[in-house]
């Protein structure tokens, strides 16, 4: 079966530390990968993809993303966080196909950044 | 207006009333989506419409329709709600049949109470 993990249900970090957000999947063939971020009160922003080629993603806001296929994992960073960068997290995938999107999200995980 | 408009962004009704959720997208896709965000839970599904077709159905229950009248609009029909159907109802778009089907753009969501 199909399925998107974010171990960390919840993160607290502090404005300037370094923030590393897990996800892990289960799928049959190597899926299309994202992270969204949801501000309170907003829907998602994409913040990465990576459907193929280098491994190691670059984001907006400052993120990137690294895919290990032998971990079946794609985990999102960022090497200084700002107390703007608060808000839900949610790592998903999708077929490899360009006919139209069926994302599988994560349960998200909620970022606290203090100061 | 730009990107993925909802409205409106909160709704209150009682489980005898019928009321409506709209989606317009000002992107130029053609594909569409409801999404169904309750606490705690991973992002549900409901709809996709690509080419103005419906092509997901996932298993919702028959109180919600979907409407589809052309490639920039989305509506969600509700009727006999259950209070466990509140959540927030998170409308997105992407270009179907592209390298991008799978790049959601997400609106901002309606909050839906249903007393």
């Amino acid at each position: 079966a199909q399925s998107v993990t974010q171990p960390d249900i919840h993160i607290t970090v502090s404005e300037g530390a370094s923030l590393e957000l897990r996800c892990n999947y289960s799928y049959g063939a190597t899926p299309y990968l994202f992270w969204y971020v949801q501000s309170p009160g907003q829907g998602l922003q994409l913040l990465l993809k990576y459907f193929s080629g280098d491994t190691l993603v670059q984001g907006i806001k400052g993120f990137e993303a690294e895919f290990k296929r032998s971990q079946s994992s794609f985990n999102l960073r960022k090497p200084s966080v700002h107390w703007s960068d608060a808000a839900e997290y949610f790592c998903a995938v999708g077929p490899p196909t360009d006919s139209w999107g069926k994302l599988q999200f994560g349960a998200g995980t909620q970022v606290v950044v203090t100061p | 207006e730009t990107g993925v408009t909802q409205t409106p962004r909160h709704l209150v009704m009682g489980m005898t009333n019928k009321k409506s959720l709209k989606c317009e997208q000002h992107l130029g896709h053609n594909a569409m989506y409801w999404y169904k965000q309750s606490a705690k839970k991973p992002l549900e599904l409901m709809f996709v419409y690509s080419l103005e077709e419906r092509v997901e159905n996932n298993s919702v229950p028959s109180r919600f329709s979907p409407e589809c009248p052309n490639s920039s609009h989305l509506f969600l029909h509700l009727h006999t709600l259950q209070p466990e159907d509140s959540a927030l109802y998170l409308c997105a778009s992407s270009q179907a049949h592209s390298y991008g089907a799978n790049v959601l753009t997400f609106g901002a969501g309606s909050r839906l109470t249903v007393l």
